[in-house]
């Protein structure tokens, strides 16, 4: 198994729809991310959980529901998107749940959603 | 903001050739970070520099941090086809201690 694993790797879906992204981490960490990249936008922190608790939330509309039931395993809920929600969704793992212990992030290879 | 600026947006080179693209950011950092992003996937952790460091090697990649000049270059010696992908900077502030990333610089490596 690779470090990240997410799952899907494309998602479509209409803004009515009810999806969910999954992804799991195989390295022992403490610590997992949600980012969102867009085209010509810089990568947007969503959410960052260490020890299963959500430590960062940066503002991301209610529509993105994030879960995190045990160290291994992150969730990002979906529920009517936008057409602008459409990006390339990236969880990412790290040792420690802060860049100054000097670790480093461990990202999967994405989940690209587009919504109709 | 916490995220670092990459410059330039685009590079385009020949193989064989050195490329250089830069890194800036506004606030006291404990340790910089560069990643690289093949098209569509995820990013890929490449080095560490740290407050205290100037200048640090890993193969064929050199990087410099200026701390009074809030700012870092990345060196890619005798560049290869392979090395076409984005490359972000990660500033980990010592106020904050989360990564935040820019656009990126696109290099596009012609064999």
């Amino acid at each position: 198994e690779t470090g990240v694993t997410q799952t899907p790797r494309h998602l479509v879906m209409g803004m009515t729809n009810k999806k969910s992204l999954k992804c799991e981490q195989h390295l022992g960490h403490n610590a997992m991310y949600w980012y969102k990249q867009s085209a010509k936008k810089p990568l947007e922190l969503m959410f960052v959980y260490s020890l299963e608790e959500r430590v960062e939330n940066n503002s991301v509309p209610s529509r993105f529901s994030p879960e995190c039931p045990n160290s291994s395993h992150l969730f990002l809920h979906l529920h009517t998107l936008q057409p602008e929600d459409s990006a390339l969704y990236l969880c990412a793992s790290s040792q420690a749940a802060s860049g100054r212990a000097g670790g480093e992030l461990f990202f999967g290879e994405g989940s690209r959603l587009t919504v109709l | 903001s916490q995220q670092g600026e990459e410059d330039p947006q685009a590079l385009s080179i020949q193989e064989g050739e050195n490329a250089t693209m830069n890194c800036s950011y506004k606030t006291s950092i404990n340790n910089l970070q560069w990643y690289r992003q093949n098209s569509g996937r995820g990013l890929v952790h490449l080095i560490l520099i740290r407050s205290n460091e100037r200048e640090k090697h890993s193969g064929r990649l050199r990087v410099t941090l200026d701390t009074s000049k809030k700012s870092s270059s990345l060196l890619i010696t005798a560049s290869r086809a392979a090395d076409t992908a984005s490359y972000f900077c990660a500033p980990i502030s010592l106020a904050g201690n989360q990564f935040y990333f820019g656009t990126g610089t696109s290099l596009s490596v012609i064999p």
